[in-house]
């Protein structure tokens, strides 16, 4: 499979901490993804890091990307209740434009 | 623009029905995706299309699985005979080459 894998699985942080995402994926890439999804909701986009690229912010989101090590992280600074959510990493592959996620991080946020 | 609309939102069929599901892309989108989603095997990409044509069904997981786009605002996905293992979230997510997308609300399937 070419599925990434997010890692942890499950995490639960206090309101206004920090919470770090990682996902590592299988083949070269030309971007890799990340997205929200609420819960019975679709996903929704976040950010996108081209493989050239070894970091990126959006607010308070902050993405890197290790090609050498095939692995992404993600980090949430000053985390609010809203962020609760579980986060997906996606990555396109080498050839045509298949899109794999992978298997998610579910984060709490806890007021 | 409204997003990509799927229908239905919700399908309950029995064991050996058809179901058709629904999915209008954005407009200009040239890549339509279809996804499943279950708790045990996550998010698999069945097909993609570009242009409305099909250009990788390998995700398709049987026979009894196909999908159409006959043309740039319309997309289906049937599973005919339907079967209690096909019960998932079925995701519709359009885009560009490469960039971001955009998913739709998902059409959770029961089958009985």
């Amino acid at each position: 499979s070419q599925q990434g894998e997010e890692d942890p699985q499950a995490l639960s942080i206090q309101e206004g901490e920090n919470a770090t995402m990682n996902c590592s994926y299988k083949t070269s890439i030309n971007n890799l993804q990340w997205y929200r999804q609420n819960s019975g909701r679709g996903l929704v986009h976040l950010i996108l890091i081209r493989s050239n690229e070894r970091e990126k912010h959006s607010g308070r989101l902050r993405v890197t990307l290790d090609t050498s090590k095939k692995s992404s992280s993600l980090l949430i600074t000053a985390s609010r209740a809203a962020d609760t959510a579980s986060y997906f990493c996606a990555t396109d592959a080498n050839t045509g434009n298949q899109f794999y996620f992978g298997t998610g991080t579910s984060l709490t946020v806890i007021p | 623009d409204a997003g990509v609309i799927q229908s239905p939102r919700h399908e309950v069929t029995e064991m050996g029905q058809e179901v058709t599901l629904r999915c209008k892309p954005i407009s200009g989108h040239d890549y339509l995706f279809w996804y499943r989603q279950t708790m045990m095997r996550g998010l698999e990409l069945l097909i993609y299309f570009n242009n409305n044509v099909p250009i990788d069904d390998s995700g398709m997981p049987e026979d009894r699985f196909s999908a159409k786009m006959p043309n740039a605002s319309f997309s289906t996905l049937k599973i005919q005979p339907s079967e209690p293992r096909d019960s998932a979230v079925y995701f519709c997510a359009t885009g560009f080459l490469r960039e971001k997308l955009f998913f739709g609300s998902g059409t959770q399937l029961s089958v009985l």
